[in-house]
């Protein structure tokens, strides 16, 4: 257990609609990073917040934002989804160091 | 943009035998970092490597950083059924992670 926190497990939905996922970082870790991971896929880099605040920008798509609330949570909304949108979506946390611990993952199913 | 080759992409190999795998870079890293991640399930750090040169075990694992600071290699011994899934290379840069596109480990019964 890397004591990251992901919810909903699984989730499946409509084209065109709107999706918001959640992560709470390991307890001190100030930094999360959402990854997407579409099937036999590597991870793709979308978005870092640290300690509420936008740190770096990967591949995320204007249709995708995040935020990071005080307590040190994120949610991650995907708008006018589609079938592509489909894939597994990790988040990760850290406290400055090299090292990401990951949590176990939301996927998302788009039909 | 930065890339980490990962190779092989792929191994098919018997339960009992050895593997290696490795990472490599065009430019070099302060860090390597080797996950693990089984289907279906988020990476798992297995183990993280600060010092060109080092060689760090965890268990049947041996990672080691290269010398130049541009690669990394991961060996195996004595694999068992739960070492199959995918294990990538990662290391941090720009406050970011870079990933390779990872090797994927599978156990021939």
């Amino acid at each position: 257990d890397s004591g990251v926190t992901q919810t909903p497990k699984h989730l499946i939905t409509a084209t065109g609609q709107r999706v918001t996922l959640r992560c709470s970082p390991r307890s001190g870790d100030l930094s999360v990073y959402w990854y997407q991971q579409s099937l036999d896929q590597g991870l793709q880099f979308l978005i870092q917040y640290y300690n509420g605040e936008e740190r770096a920008k990967g591949n995320i798509l204007e249709r995708f934002s995040a935020q990071q609330f005080p307590d040190l949570h994120s949610e991650l909304n995907l708008s006018s989804l589609e079938l592509g949108d489909s894939a597994l979506y990790f988040c990760a946390s850290n406290s400055g160091g090299g090292e990401q611990f990951f949590g176990p993952g939301t996927r998302l199913t788009v039909l | 943009g930065q890339q980490l080759n990962q190779s092989p992409q792929s191994m098919f190999i018997q339960e009992g035998e050895d593997v290696s795998m490795n990472c490599t870079s065009s430019s070099i890293f302060n860090t390597w970092l080797w996950y693990k991640q089984d289907p279906g399930e988020g990476p798992v750090l297995l183990i993280a490597l600060y010092k060109a040169g080092e060689l760090t075990s965890n268990g049947r694992l041996t990672a080691q950083f290269g010398i130049t600071r541009k690669d990394s290699f991961l060996n195996i011994s004595a694999s068992v059924p739960s070492d199959v899934g995918i294990y990538f290379c990662a290391g941090p840069r720009d406050d970011k992670i870079i990933f390779g596109k990872g090797t994927r480990l599978h156990i021939l019964p």
